[in-house]
C-alpha cells in the first residue's frame, strides 16, 4: 500500500522568510496530493492540493510542486506570517479495492516568529 | 451552517464504560470517514463508508463499531474503553473520494 513520509518534522523561521514542507509517496498509481493545515486545537483544513496531471499550482503565497518520476511533491510557503504558524500534513490518495483512501504524512509543526 | 458536524467536543470517561461519537454532514457527499490523531498529532483512518457501506476497514479493534444509518451519518461506538484510546477523533466525508472536509473533533480522555 501507498507510504507518505514528509519532512521535517518541525520547522522554525522568521516572518517573511520562505517555509518549505517535502513528501515523498511510494505509490506511482496515486494521482491525487492534498495538503491540509491544522491550526491549535482545530480541524485539518485543506489549503491546496494538486493533481498528477500537473507539475505545479498556486495560489496566493501557497504553491505545490510536483514530480511524479522522483514521486515527491513539495508545499512552498512564501512571505511567511504568523497566521501560517500551524502544523501542515500532506497526503496522496491511494485506490484499494475499488475505493479511495487518503494516506497522511505524519505533519510538519511550522513555527512563524514575527 | 457548519458543514460536518460531529458531538461531543469532549468526552470525559472511566475505563471501562461504553460510549458513542455522532457525525453528521450536510455536503450531500456520498463517502464519510472516522480517523483518529494521537498525542503526536498523526492522522490515521480508521473506518470509511460509501452510501451506508462499509468499504474501508483499517486494523482497528472490534471494540470500535461503526455505523451508518444513511449517507448523511456516520457514528463511532466503542466499547470497553481503554487508557490508549485516548485521542482526538475526527469526522471527514467527501465525494468521490477525493478532497475532504473535517469535522471539528471529538477529544476523548479516558481516566
Amino acid at each position: 500500500g501507498e507510504n507518505v513520509e514528509q519532512h521535517p518534522s518541525t520547522l522554525s523561521v522568521q516572518e517573511g522568510d520562505s517555509a518549505v514542507i517535502k513528501c515523498t509517496y511510494s505509490d506511482s498509481a496515486s494521482n491525487y496530493f492534498p495538503w491540509y493545515k491544522q491550526e491549535l486545537g482545530k480541524r485539518p483544513q485543506l489549503i491546496i492540493d494538486i493533481r498528477s496531471n500537473v507539475g505545479e499550482k498556486k495560489d496566493q503565497r501557497i504553491a505545490v510542486t510536483l514530480n511524479k518520476t522522483a514521486k515527491h511533491f513539495s508545499l512552498h510557503i512564501t512571505e511567511t506570517q504568523p497566521e501560517d504558524s500551524a502544523v501542515y500534513f500532506c497526503a496522496a490518495l491511494e485506490r484499494t479495492g475499488g475505493y479511495n483512501k487518503l494516506i497522511f504524512g505524519a505533519g510538519t509543526r511550522l513555527a512563524v516568529h514575527p | 451552517d457548519t458543514a460536518v458536524s460531529q458531538t461531543p467536543k469532549y468526552l470525559v470517561t472511566q475505563m471501562g464504560n461504553d460510549k458513542s461519537i455522532k457525525c453528521e454532514q450536510n455536503l450531500g457527499h456520498d463517502t464519510m470517514y472516522w480517523y483518529k490523531q494521537d498525542s503526536k498529532k498523526f492522522l490515521k483512518i480508521m473506518f470509511s463508508y460509501n452510501n451506508k457501506e462499509l468499504i474501508i476497514n483499517e486494523t482497528v479493534p472490534n471494540r470500535f463499531s461503526p455505523k451508518s444509518p444513511d449517507k448523511a451519518h456516520l457514528n463511532l461506538h466503542i466499547n470497553s474503553l481503554e487508557l490508549g484510546d485516548s485521542a482526538v477523533y475526527f469526522c471527514a466525508s467527501s465525494s468521490s473520494g477525493n478532497i475532504q472536509y473535517f469535522g471539528a473533533g471529538t477529544r476523548l480522555s479516558v481516566l
